[in-house]
């Protein structure tokens, strides 16, 4: 079974702390996204990456950085975390191909700042 | 630019009911439209999906059919049964880029026996 990982599946942290949120993919798929999902907003893209050291910037990348070193792992960071980015966020990748749709997913981490 | 607009749950059914989730979108171009459901406790997969006019997707007992002159993709299963208990997801995209991937913001279904 195909599969990506998210190392952590609920975070509380203290305002003003480094967050780190780890991702990791196992079907060499090019592609990796970061989304924030939040109630009534739907997701909304942070950060995507379509091959390591690459990165492009989604909707929503104020407050956020990410880091692509390796094909199969992407990493989001909250270089200070503020209470608005309490919230569930969301890594998938895809393969570089050209049905533009099918992006697999992890369970997602749940980050709470305090 | 796109955008896609769910009707607003949550929608509470009866096992074996009919259910309707509607959709519509306003995208340039000739989009692709999937729908994608989160189970309680994981992430996103995809049901189903359609990159055409009056093209069908199905999957699972559920079906959605592109209508481009009504800019619909409405989601709907003859019989639920309380498993598709879940968060259900529209989302499109017009371009060869999933970075344009754009989603609805949701509806939550819940079944009871």
């Amino acid at each position: 079974d195909v599969k990506v990982t998210q190392s952590s599946r609920y975070l509380v942290k203290r305002t003003g702390e480094k967050v780190f949120l780890e991702c990791v993919q196992d079907m060499d798929h090019e592609n990796m996204f970061w989304y924030r999902q939040d109630p009534g907003l739907g997701l909304r893209l942070i950060y995507f990456s379509y091959d390591v050291k690459m990165k492009e910037k989604g909707d929503i990348p104020e407050g956020y950085s990410v880091s692509r070193e390796k094909k199969e792992r992407f990493s989001l960071i909250l270089e200070s975390a503020s209470t608005n980015q309490t919230s569930m966020y969301l890594c998938a990748s895809k393969a570089r191909d050209r049905d533009t749709g099918e992006l697999f997913f992890g369970e997602g981490s749940r980050l709470t700042v305090l | 630019g796109n955008s896609v607009t769910q009707m607003e749950g949550p929608v509470t059914l009866s096992e074996e009911a009919f259910l309707t989730i509607n959709c519509t979108y306003t995208a340039t171009g000739y989009p692709s439209l999937f729908w994608y459901v989160q189970y309680p406790g994981e992430g996103l997969q995809l049901l189903l999906k359609a990159t055409k006019a009056d093209d069908k997707g199905s999957n699972k007992g559920f079906e959605a059919t592109y209508r481009k002159e009504t800019t619909s993709f409405h989601l709907e299963k003859g019989s639920v049964q309380v498993s598709d208990s879940a968060v259900y997801f529209c989302a499109l995209t017009n371009s060869g880029s999933a970075r344009q991937l754009t989603f609805g913001s949701g509806t939550q279904l819940t079944v009871l026996p």
